[in-house]
């Protein structure tokens, strides 16, 4: 069984705050995904990484593919409260095609 | 561009009733996946459906059934509820390019089993 952990699984923090998000697992991933998800709504897609060291940035969110792919992390700078929010990293394995992986997620709260 | 839509978006039934969840997916989106969103356990795979054919199941039991119609909707049957079927049940939609996709989820349909 191909397991995601993410942590921390609460983070608390002030606006302009920088924090970083961590998804780590003993399997190798094909890609890895970061979403999004918010109270009453579904995830949303931020960012796909498929190579080893891949690193990849959306404005003030920056995201790190390991480079033996079995790990990941997200870092946000100067943090906003529209930042607040459910992150979950998800992975792709060879041979279990179509199915996706999820970490548990990180409960973001950015207090203004 | 109209998301994945779902629906209901609320739903309540009763210990041993059947449930019938819907979803389109993105115009173009071939397979459509179902995950489980219990609470405190996170997106669990259930089912997904490419071409409308079943290409792989989570670890569910059998009363978790569903299909995918020739335009690419999908339906998720649970049958025999029980009171921890009660999660958030999502669908997403994808065109397939082979290992896992990135998906782009709808809102989800709230199944409260009492």
């Amino acid at each position: 069984t191909q397991l995601l952990e993410q942590s921390p699984q609460f983070l608390s923090i002030q606006e302009g705050e920088n924090l970083t998000v961590y998804c780590n697992s003993s399997s190798v991933f094909s890609s890895l995904q970061w979403y999004r998800q918010e109270p009453g709504e579904g995830p949303v897609l931020l960012v796909t990484v498929v190579t080893g060291g891949e690193v990849k940035k959306l404005k003030r969110l920056t995201f790190q593919f390991g480079d033996a792919r079995k790990d990941s992390s997200l870092h946000i700078t100067a943090a906003q409260p529209g930042d607040t929010g459910l992150y979950l990293c998800a992975g792709g394995a060879r041979g279990n095609a179509g199915k996706s992986t999820f970490g548990d997620g990180t409960t973001l709260t950015v207090k203004p | 561009e109209a998301g994945v839509t779902q629906s209901p978006t609320h739903l309540i039934k009763t210990r041993g009733q059947q449930a019938t969840l819907r979803c389109s997916p993105i115009s173009g989106h071939t397979s459509v996946y179902w995950y489980q969103q219990a609470l405190g356990l996170g997106l669990q795979f259930l089912l997904w459906y490419d071409e409308g054919e079943e290409r792989n199941r989570g670890n569910f039991p059998p009363r978790f059934s569903g299909r995918q119609f020739p335009n690419y909707s999908s339906e998720l049957n649970v049958n025999a509820l029980e009171l921890e079927d009660s999660a958030l049940y999502l669908c997403a939609s994808s065109l397939y390019v082979g290992g896992s996709s990135p998906l782009h989820f709808g809102n989800g349909t709230r199944l409260t089993v009492t």
